[in-house]
């Protein structure tokens, strides 16, 4: 299972952070990911993170601006987001590997 | 970026009767490893994305069979051989094979 939280309203050029906790399979064994929905642009794959946390990898769109971490010992996972645009208002879902599992989304509405 | 088209957008679809869904990547998901990296989705509404298969051909654990999975190279299907109520909702395909993952637009499934 994942739930995340942290989702909010915030300002254009604020920031916020994601969380993720996880549950019920093994966590620091297994590639974790954000992905984000939004109705003008539907799925996209925002970032990943190596099990051990030693290699991640971003989309264009939000390089140099999110950080993905993660914490094996409390079976969490992390978006840090800066630099917040409008087009970053989406639901923002956890995910363990390509996909298998998914958390139930967190939403993020970036607007003055 | 791989760009995955999918077709059509839209389906409507009769109970009992099969359904499927194309699914066009703009490169072969043939990975050196030998797996196809080409997951199907399915969103019902107000729900998070579901996984259904997995490399190309692998149900899900719990997935019905009436769902399957085939292709190879750049062109997909997704197959439902009798459609149930509980189909309704958006289907996605999803390249794992190479960084960014990318998503298809999805197919929404609505009952005739």
């Amino acid at each position: 299972q994942l739930v995340e939280s942290g989702g909010d309203l915030v300002q254009p050029g604020g920031s916020l952070k994601l969380s993720c906790a996880a549950s019920g399979f093994a966590f620091s064994n297994s590639w974790m990911g954000w992905v984000r929905q939004s109705p003008g642009k539907g799925l996209e794959w925002v970032a990943n993170v190596k099990s051990d946390g030693s290699l991640t990898s971003y989309v264009d769109s939000v390089k140099g601006r999110f950080t993905i971490s993660r914490d094996n010992a409390k079976n969490s996972l992390f978006l840090q987001m800066n630099s917040l645009r409008a087009d970053d208002t989406a639901v923002y879902y956890c995910v363990v590997g390509r996909g298998a599992i998914w958390g139930q989304g967190a939403m993020v509405t970036v607007s003055s | 970026d791989v760009v995955m088209t999918q077709s059509p957008l839209s389906l409507p679809v009769t109970l009992g009767q099969p359904a499927s869904v194309s699914c066009r990547s703009s490169q072969s998901l043939v990975h050196s490893d030998g797996n196809t990296y080409l997951n199907w989705f399915q969103q019902r509404p107000g729900q998070s994305p579901r996984r259904l298969i997995y490399n190309l051909s692998n149900r899900e654990s719990g997935v019905p069979d009436r769902f399957s999975g085939s292709g190879s190279g750049t062109d997909f299907t997704l197959k439902i051989s009798r459609v149930e109520a509980e189909d309704v909702g958006v289907y996605f395909c999803m390249q794992g094979k190479v960084w960014p993952h990318t998503f298809g637009q999805g197919t929404i499934f609505e009952i005739k």
